[in-house]
């Protein structure tokens, strides 16, 4: 069974570029989180989508984040303007439901370095 | 709000040595907790989860025990190898809440 994929895996911008990262889950997983990973710190969770519906979105950055599941299979994140502060490694998950219990498989993240 | 603290790494063993990783947690309902690694050059993934309180999960020599009485689900091993050289972390749901991870160096 194939993983999570990440694309691309690593990025290097100048601050107030945009950037995109693309993501494609398990297959047959309907719930697909994105993370943010900044050094030396655990994953923080950005959006939770339900299919092709956003289940919590509550630490997304809306003023520069954004994304979409629109066909409620593969995803997109994307940032717009970049701030330094984005440096960060981030990660995709995937689970077969959105239930507390279900166990998140996670794809090999895409790193951005914003100088 | 809900959230996840574990004990600061990085923690250096010498390989056979037993090994805990303190983790402690606050939250209002009643959460899944997770334990996940993530090896050199890999990506995150979990290694073992108990979904309630006095629940015990076990993987690959791990144990963790869900303690409601005192918000506790410490990561265990009696005798660690070389290849556990990994960053732990330690996580709750309902909101998803990762601990900030702690780095184990396993010596041979």
């Amino acid at each position: 069974e194939a993983g999570v994929a990440q694309s691309p895996r690593y990025k290097i911008i100048e601050k107030r570029q945009s950037v995109a990262f693309w993501c494609n889950p398990i297959s047959g997983h309907a719930t697909l989180y994105w993370y943010q990973q900044i050094l030396g710190q655990g994953p923080k969770l950005l959006i939770q989508f339900q299919n092709n519906g956003v289940v919590d979105d509550s630490q997304l950055p809306k003023d520069r984040f954004s994304a979409e599941r629109l066909k409620g299979v593969d995803s997109t994140l994307k940032i717009q303007p970049a701030k330094l502060e984005d440096s960060a490694v981030y990660l995709c998950a995937s689970s077969l439901r959105p239930d507390a219990q279900e166990t998140q498989y996670f794809g090999p993240g895409t790193r951005l370095l914003v100088l | 709000g809900d959230s996840v603290t574990q004990m600061e790494g990085p923690v250096t063993l010498s390989e056979e040595a037993f090994l805990t990783i303190n983790c402690t947690y606050t939250a209002t309902g009643y959460p899944s907790l997770f334990w996940y690694v993530q090896y050199p050059g890999e990506g995150l993934q979990l290694l073992l989860k108990a979904t309630k309180a006095d629940d015990k999960g076990s993987n690959k020599g791990f144990e963790a025990t869900y303690r409601k009485e005192t918000t506790s689900f410490h990561l265990e091993k009696g005798s660690v190898q070389v290849s556990d050289s990994a960053v732990y972390f330690c996580a709750l749901s309902d909101k998803i809440i990762f601990g900030k991870g702690t780095r184990l160096h396993i010596l041979p």
